[in-house]
């Protein structure tokens, strides 16, 4: 019964390659977000999905599309990936635009 | 623009002691404010989250936080450390006008000593 989860909890491909992860939730929440932890810890926010539709685009690369098929399920969807891309991508959910953000486990995305 | 500012990289208590971690934020309104804990190779948990009312919050495993307008700042505090909150603490900011986006400070890593 996790409220926040995100498969694979680990990823490992090489350059060039495209990957998707996928992210869930079942609080009912209305708001859905992708986080991008570079390997200093530091969090920021890639995008944010409100009712499937999106809210925010924090300036990152068109290589990168999210897709909200219904307001429980938030993909990330990667093509040709970069060394740079390498992470942990988080997802997280909130029922109102100021409310708490709950996340999942995280994707340890590795790009060799 | 906002932005969050936790001035410790890295903090080492005795088990038993008191702890303070520090956040400091700028944004223009009044601020939602939150702080998460985050444990190795975890997602980030909740620990406690202000909104407005009393400015002193109480969270989850004992921790509480103070919002101090006039310092901006919203610190975190716990009486009495056990080895378990060893972890990585996050101080954020919520920009309901931007999406509902977090902005988060640099991370406090937290290691007890026995």
């Amino acid at each position: 019964d996790t409220a926040v989860s995100q498969t694979p909890k680990y990823l490992v491909t090489q350059m060039g390659n495209d990957k998707s992860i996928k992210c869930e939730q079942n609080l009912g929440h209305d708001t859905m977000y992708w986080y991008k932890q570079d390997s200093k810890k530091f969090l920021k926010i890639m995008f944010s999905y409100n009712n499937k539709e999106l809210i925010i685009n924090e300036t990152v690369p068109n290589r990168f599309s999210p897709k909200s098929p219904d307001k429980a399920h938030l993909n990330l969807h990667i093509n040709s990936l970069e060394l740079g891309d390498s992470a942990v991508y988080f997802c997280a959910s909130s029922q109102l635009l100021h409310t708490e953000a709950f996340f999942g486990q995280g994707t340890r995305l590795t790009v060799v | 623009a906002q932005s969050v500012t936790q001035p410790d990289i890295h903090i080492t208590v005795s088990e038993g002691a008191s702890l303070e971690l520090r956040c400091n934020y700028s944004y223009g309104a009044t601020p939602y404010l939150f702080w998460y804990v985050q444990s190795p190779g975890q997602g980030l948990q909740l620990l406690l989250k202000y909104f407005s009312g009393d400015t002193l919050v109480q969270g989850i495993k004992g921790f509480e936080a103070e919002f101090k307008r006039s310092q901006s700042s919203f610190n975190l505090r716990k009486p009495s450390v056990h080895w378990s909150d060893a972890a990585e603490y996050f101080c954020a900011v919520g920009d309901g006008n931007q999406g509902g986006k977090l902005i988060f400070g640099q991370g406090t890593e937290l290691s007890v000593k026995p």
